[in-house]
């Protein structure tokens, strides 16, 4: 258990809704990060905040959007969703947002199984 | 761009020594990750290489050449608990953002 949690576990939903997944960082991470795997394009970077602040964009779709809470949890919100889109969503953190300053490690959470149909 | 490689499979008997190879192409490269992930599972960091060399932990050793860009990961006295997919990922620097290899799948065999 990384001490990272996401919920839900699982959640099936039809091409064009919208759906928002939770992520609660482990305690004292300031730093989170959200990546979708799927089967055509493995494990793919999203976007990163840190206490609060966006901090780096991947390749997150602008149908796509997150946010980190006061409480330094995260939500990373679907909208007009697509067959494609279904993929497993991680999210991961660390107590840093920079590589080699130490506490850089990323833990991941269980993550979220999305399913459109 | 960016883009780091792996053989797509590999297998070994169990208690044998196993090598997955990473080879990249990156900007800003800050080091080398390695993370296990079992079927539907969570990655799970093992090592991280942020200097030229062979890092140990325990079964695992993880090992950089920036000049080669290459790394590889090395698994010894393999159970059957290791069979899973590891990654080698390259760390971002300034935002510690991981971009993933394309993954290697090892199948340990009794």
């Amino acid at each position: 258990d990384s001490g990272v949690t996401q919920t839900p576990k699982h959640l099936i939903t039809a091409t064009g809704q919208r759906v928002t997944l939770r992520c609660s960082p482990r305690s004292g991470d300031l730093s989170v990060y959200w990546y979708q795997q799927s089967l055509d394009q493995g494990l793919q970077f999203l976007i990163q905040y840190y206490n609060g602040e966006e901090r780096a964009k991947g390749n997150i779709l602008e149908r796509f959007s997150a946010q980190q809470f006061p409480d330094l949890h995260s939500e990373l919100n679907l909208s007009s969703l697509e067959l494609g889109d279904s993929a497993l969503y991680f999210c991961a953190s660390s107590v840093t947002s920079s590589t080699g300053v130490g506490l850089d490690t990323q833990y991941f959470g269980p993550g979220t199984r999305l399913t459109v149909l | 761009g960016q883009s780091l490689e792996q053989p797509s499979e590999v297998t070994a008997v169990e208690g044998a020594i196993v090598q997955i190879n990473c080879t990249y192409q990156t900007s800003g490269f800050y080091g080398l990750s390695w993370y296990q992930q079992h079927d539907g599972g969570a990655p799970t960091f093992l090592s991280y290489n942020a200097l030229d060399g062979l890092e140990e932990t325990g079964r695992f050793s993880s090992f950089l050449s920036r000049s080669d860009s290459y790394g590889y990961l090395l698994l010894q006295e393999l159970q059957m608990k290791d069979s899973a997919s590891y990654f080698c990922a390259a760390n971002g620097g300034a935002t510690n953002k991981l971009i993933f290899g394309t993954g290697t799948l090892l199948a340990v065999q009794p």
